[in-house]
């Protein structure tokens, strides 16, 4: 099964707050990536870390690369009507024959009520 | 625009009916996926294919089969279709295998009754 947990279900929020949401995994991760999902649509990446420790930003968004390289964290600032989605993390998980395979967490539902 | 299309957008199918979920891609890419979308579970991997003429099993493969004759296509198809395959289901594709970096399609809404 998925080796990813997300963090949380699902957030109610106001426009302008801030929102935080984390990933963990079961095993080391040599990639993290953050996507989101607009209603009706197929997940568009956000931001991808390859360092632990690493920070990175896109825009309002910021994700980090944990240094036990186990968990990411993304934060979005002020957030915005049109931040609303599905947010996804994903990582590389072995598969047979030493190939790696994407893997998702189940996602944080966002909605931001102006 | 390069990308990935999918096919029927949405398609309301009978049980124990065939039915075959078609994804082309224009961007060259290797490796190509097959997630199915449901409430509460997030995108689980079903088939994949990290080269032409290649395929893998993912987390939930029972009841699908995949193939990949070139590069640009790798259909989805459902033998005899169950009502617990109502889903979306999302084509992507990336530059190789394990380079983890998806351009998804559009999805397909499938209803099994």
């Amino acid at each position: 099964g998925q080796q990813l947990n997300q963090s949380p279900q699902s957030m109610f929020i106001q426009e302008g707050e801030d929102v935080s949401m984390n990933c963990t995994s079961s095993s080391i991760f040599n990639t993290w990536l953050w996507y989101k999902q607009d209603p009706g649509e197929g997940p568009v990446l956000l931001i991808a870390l390859y360092k632990a420790g690493e920070l990175t930003s896109n825009g309002r968004l910021t994700a980090q690369f944990g240094i036990t390289r186990k968990d990411s964290f993304l934060n979005i600032s002020a957030s915005i009507p049109s931040d609303v989605g599905i947010y996804f993390c994903a990582g590389p998980t072995a598969a047979s024959g030493g190939s790696y395979i994407p893997t998702f967490g189940r996602g944080t539902s966002l909605i931001v009520h102006p | 625009i390069a990308g990935i299309t999918q096919a029927p957008t949405s398609q309301i199918l009978a049980a124990g009916r065939r039915m075959t979920l078609r994804c082309t891609q224009d961007m060259r890419h290797n490796a190509m996926y097959w997630y199915r979308q449901d409430l509460g579970l997030g995108l689980r991997l079903i088939h994949y294919s990290n080269t032409a003429g290649t395929t893998g099993k993912g987390e939930v493969p029972d009841g699908y089969s995949v193939s990949r004759a070139n590069t640009d296509d790798f259909p989805l198809t459902l033998a005899s279709a169950v009502p617990s395959q109502t889903s979306v289901y999302f084509c992507a594709s990336s530059p190789g295998p394990g380079a983890n970096v998806l351009t998804f399609g559009a999805g397909s809404r499938l209803t099994v009754l």
